[in-house]
């Protein structure tokens, strides 16, 4: 059963640390999502890559933000420095563009504190 | 995409079908219904999707009325692992593919009782 797998689940850290999130996509799949989920803004889209190139990041600051897909089996998030306000569940999804399927599958999410 | 208009917040009886509704006035043609749930403390979960037509699976059956401007979401036999925040998403599904990107809303929170 493929599934979307993002590492750490739990991450908490001190303001000003740097922060790494990672996300294996299901394989095969040539659309990544990175998603961050909070009880005031709800669920919204930071950055997505299509082919493993960035197609839109106009959701993540730029400032502090940063994602990256190194190679296909790899998605990360970066956030440097990480500031309270980015606490939050950042959820990544794969799916299929031109696929067979119109499912977007979504991983278990990394929730993040910044203390 | 469309915006979309859920209710906040529906309750339902166990072994009873859960009716949610969604509207969607400013559709376009080419824009497919989207419905996604989240279970508590989980990723998001693909339910269905339609055009125009009605659709079922082994999880739900999808409801749009003929104008496309409403549609409703049935399980037809709800049981507690149903308590979920639903979510109704529209947006353009060319070419097909679970590659677009999905705007979510506020959903409907669904309280399965027994």
């Amino acid at each position: 059963d493929a599934r979307v797998t993002q590492t750490p689940r739990h991450k908490v850290t001190e303001m000003g640390q740097e922060v790494t999130m990672r996300c294996q996509p299901i394989l095969g799949h040539n659309t990544v999502f990175w998603y961050r989920q909070t009880m005031m803004q709800g669920l919204e889209l930071l950055a997505y890559f299509r082919n493993r190139a960035p197609l839109d990041d106009s959701g993540m600051p730029k400032d502090r933000f940063s994602a990256e897909m190194p190679d296909a089996t790899l998605a990360t998030l970066k956030i440097q420095p990480s500031e309270p306000r980015d606490s939050a569940v950042y959820f990544c999804a794969s799916g299929d563009w031109g696929g067979n399927t119109d499912t977007q599958y979504f991983g278990p999410g990394t929730r993040l504190t910044v203390l | 995409d469309a915006k979309t208009t859920q209710p906040t917040s529906m309750d339902c009886a166990e072994g009873r079908a859960a009716n949610l509704p969604c509207n969607h006035s400013t559709i376009s043609g080419n824009e497919y219904v989207y419905w996604y749930r989240q279970i508590h403390s989980q990723g998001p979960q693909y339910i269905i999707h339609g055009l125009k037509n009605n659709e079922t699976n082994e999880m739900a059956s999808l409801i749009i009325t003929e104008d496309r401007k409403s549609s409703t979401l049935i399980l037809p036999h709800a049981t507690l692992r149903d308590t979920a925040v639903y979510y109704c998403i529209v947006r353009v599904s060319v070419p097909t593919g679970g590659g677009n990107k999905l705007t979510f809303g506020t959903g409907t929170q669904l309280k399965v009782e027994l």
